[in-house]
Parts: structure tokens; C-alpha cells; sequence
């Protein structure tokens, strides 16, 4: 079995300051593991993916995740937030298919 | 980028008459469809994947004949809830895969439907 936690489902930051995203999953095998994000009418866009080749894995907009394994832990991050960033947020894991976390709702204030 | 879309984005029916939700992969051929459900404020639950010319395999407690689902061609793909009822309103988003299940998913925008 498999199953993500996202801890938190809303985060509000200002623009300019870092971003924060927390994941954690349990799964029985070697996990895929993904960031998504989703804006209003549009379809969920990768962020990024760790296929167990380097644990610091960079993606598009400025994100990147680093996996954890001894912290179950697949936590995303940017250093300085766009209100472009202002989305829903999903950590996902892939064993046979995907699960995702709850979400977590990215706020930017000016 | 691969896209996928939906249509309608949105849809309001009665209460026993039954909705199609169309799913298109429009610039490459999906060998593997995907839908999901998502409820307000929840997270995405996957209800069933279905191959071109194959029946889909439905997720536990996903009811097939509640759910009909075809994928007849390598763009397109169809989900019919019968009988809609006011629980079936939700979020339905399909994905599609080129070349397997285990590719990248290309997301579609997503199909609101409402029950009255």
C-alpha cells in the first residue's frame, strides 16, 4: 500500500520570501515520486519527479524537491515566491499508479 | 507540452439522466487514459485507467455501470455517469499517458459536475 501526507493545506507567504512545501509517504516498495500543481481551469503541470537517480531534484518555475528517504520525507521548495506561484499543490507517489496527497493551497501576499 | 482537454468544463443536470464527459488528447496518441474524481477541497482519487479497444480496469468501489467508460480511439476517451444522482457532483479529471500507464500523465482542466 501507499499513501501521502501533505502537513500543511494552506500556506501563505509574501512575495520574494520562500516557499515551503512539506510531503511525507509511505509506500511498501521504491517510489516515484511527484509534485503537481494546479491553477484555476487548468490541468495539473508537473513540477517535478524523483525516479531514484539523484535525491535533489530540480524543476520548472524555480522548485525543487529533495527526497529524504531515511525522513519518508519528499519536501518541495523555492527560494523566492511570484504571485504566478499562488496554486494547489499536490505531492504524488507512484507505485503502480498515483496517489496523491490532500493538497496544500499556496496564498502569495504582495 | 502534450495537452489534453475536456469537454464540457462544466455541466448542471436532473437527478436520473445521464451526462457524458468527453476526454481528448490532442496532440499525441494516448495509449492510456486515466480518470479521476475530486471531491471540494480534496485531493484526487483515481476511479479507473482504460487502454484504446480494451475494457477499463475500475478501481475498488468505483461502479462500473454507474461509470461507463470507452476509449474507442488513441485521442479520445469518454465517461458516461448513468442515472447521475446529487452524490456524483464532483470535480472529473481525466489524464492520458503515450506509450503506457507508466509514462508522464497529461492532465485535462477538469469537468465540473452538478446533480440537482
Amino acid at each position: 500500500a501507499q499513501s501521502v501526507t501533505q502537513l500543511d493545506s494552506h500556506v501563505s507567504v509574501s512575495e520574494g520570501t520562500p516557499v515551503l512545501l512539506r510531503c511525507n509517504y509511505s509506500s511498501s516498495y521504491s517510489p516515484s515520486l511527484f509534485w503537481y500543481v494546479q491553477h484555476p481551469n487548468k490541468g495539473l503541470q508537473l513540477l517535478l519527479k524523483y525516479t531514484s537517480a539523484a535525491t535533489l531534484v530540480k524543476g520548472i518555475n524555480g522548485f525543487e524537491a529533495e527526497f529524504k528517504k531515511s525522513e519518508t520525507s519528499f519536501h518541495l521548495t523555492k527560494p523566492s515566491a511570484h504571485m504566478s506561484d499562488a496554486a494547489e499543490y499536490f505531492c504524488v507517489v507512484r507505485v503502480n499508479k498515483l496517489t496523491f496527497g490532500g493538497g496544500t493551497r499556496v496564498l502569495v501576499k504582495p | 507540452g502534450a495537452v489534453v482537454s475536456q469537454h464540457p468544463s462544466r455541466v448542471i443536470c436532473k437527478s436520473g439522466t445521464s451526462v457524458k464527459i468527453e476526454c481528448r488528447s490532442l496532440d499525441f496518441q494516448a495509449t492510456t487514459m486515466f480518470w479521476y474524481r475530486q471531491f471540494p477541497k480534496q485531493s484526487l482519487m483515481l476511479m479507473a485507467t482504460s487502454n484504446e479497444g480494451s475494457k477499463a480496469t475500475y478501481e475498488q468501489g468505483v461502479e462500473k455501470d454507474k461509470f461507463l467508460i470507452n476509449h474507442a480511439s488513441l485521442t479520445l476517451s469518454t465517461l458516461t455517469v448513468t442515472s447521475a444522482h446529487p452524490e456524483d457532483s464532483s470535480f472529473y479529471i481525466c489524464s492520458a499517458s503515450e506509450g503506457g500507464p507508466y509514462n508522464e500523465q497529461f492532465f485535462g482542466p477538469g469537468t465540473r459536475l452538478t446533480v440537482l
